[in-house]
């Protein structure tokens, strides 16, 4: 059974750095073909994909943030880590994990995590 | 980037009906088109990949289909659990992005 649970702080003040973790269960980031992505989503906005992390360790972030973004992985804990510096309250979201699954030639979203919500303020 | 362009924005429509709902993208995709499920204060929950793929579970009233720029998710007799917001997401190039979402409601 696969699973997947984000944590992290609640709240955080503009200028600071975000450290969210990703901690999973049901396959390992070791396996060929296993991806993990980090995708946010403001209150009552739409979705946003931020960065993945390849099994192989290949790393892909979004083009507007990623010289604030940095996704690394702990394969021995079960663990995706993502790091946002330089918080501002517009990146006020939701923030939730996900598996990326390759078949095929396809590398899709599979199993989500639950969210946690992040509140940018001072 | 490529822009993903849903349409509607949002839906009424009432149980038992079949809707149709689009996606477009800004330039060719192939088939690398996945649709996501979201109800109020969930996590999306991931219905189609590869355009028209089902993930395991989902029942086959969704369906999909599409290549290229245009493609659309089909909901067959829709029940009660059905109304909530749709995404479309593109996987052909980074950055991944998503559609605006199209909310559906019942009438």
């Amino acid at each position: 059974q696969v699973t997947l649970r984000e944590s992290g702080p609640a709240l955080v003040k503009p200028t600071q750095t975000l450290t969210l973790t990703c901690t999973f269960s049901g396959f390992s980031l070791s396996t060929s073909g296993m991806c993990v992505s980090w995708i946010r989503q403001p209150p009552g906005k739409a979705l946003e994909w931020l960065a993945r992390i390849d099994w192989d360790d290949d790393k892909y972030y979004s083009t507007s943030l990623k010289t604030r973004l940095t996704i690394s992985k702990d394969t021995s804990k079960n663990q995706v880590v993502l790091t946002m510096t330089n918080m501002d309250p517009v990146d006020t979201a939701t923030y939730y994990c996900a598996r990326i699954l390759y078949g095929g030639n396809h590398a899709y979203f599979d199993y989500w995590g639950q969210g946690t919500l992040v509140t940018v303020s001072s | 980037d490529i822009q993903m362009t849903q349409s509607p924005s949002s839906l009424s429509a009432s149980v038992g009906d079949r809707v149709t709902i689009t996606c477009r993208a800004s330039q060719g995709i192939s088939n690398y088109l996945a649709w996501f499920q979201q109800k109020p204060g969930k996590a999306p929950k991931s219905l189609i990949y590869a355009a028209s793929s089902l993930q395991s579970g989902v029942p086959s009233k969704f369906s999909g289909s599409g290549s290229g720029t245009d493609f659309t998710l089909t909901i067959s007799s829709l029940q009660p659990e059905d109304f909530a917001t749709y995404y479309c997401q593109q996987y052909n190039s980074y950055p991944f992005t998503f559609g605006q979402g199209t909310r559906l409601e019942i009438k």
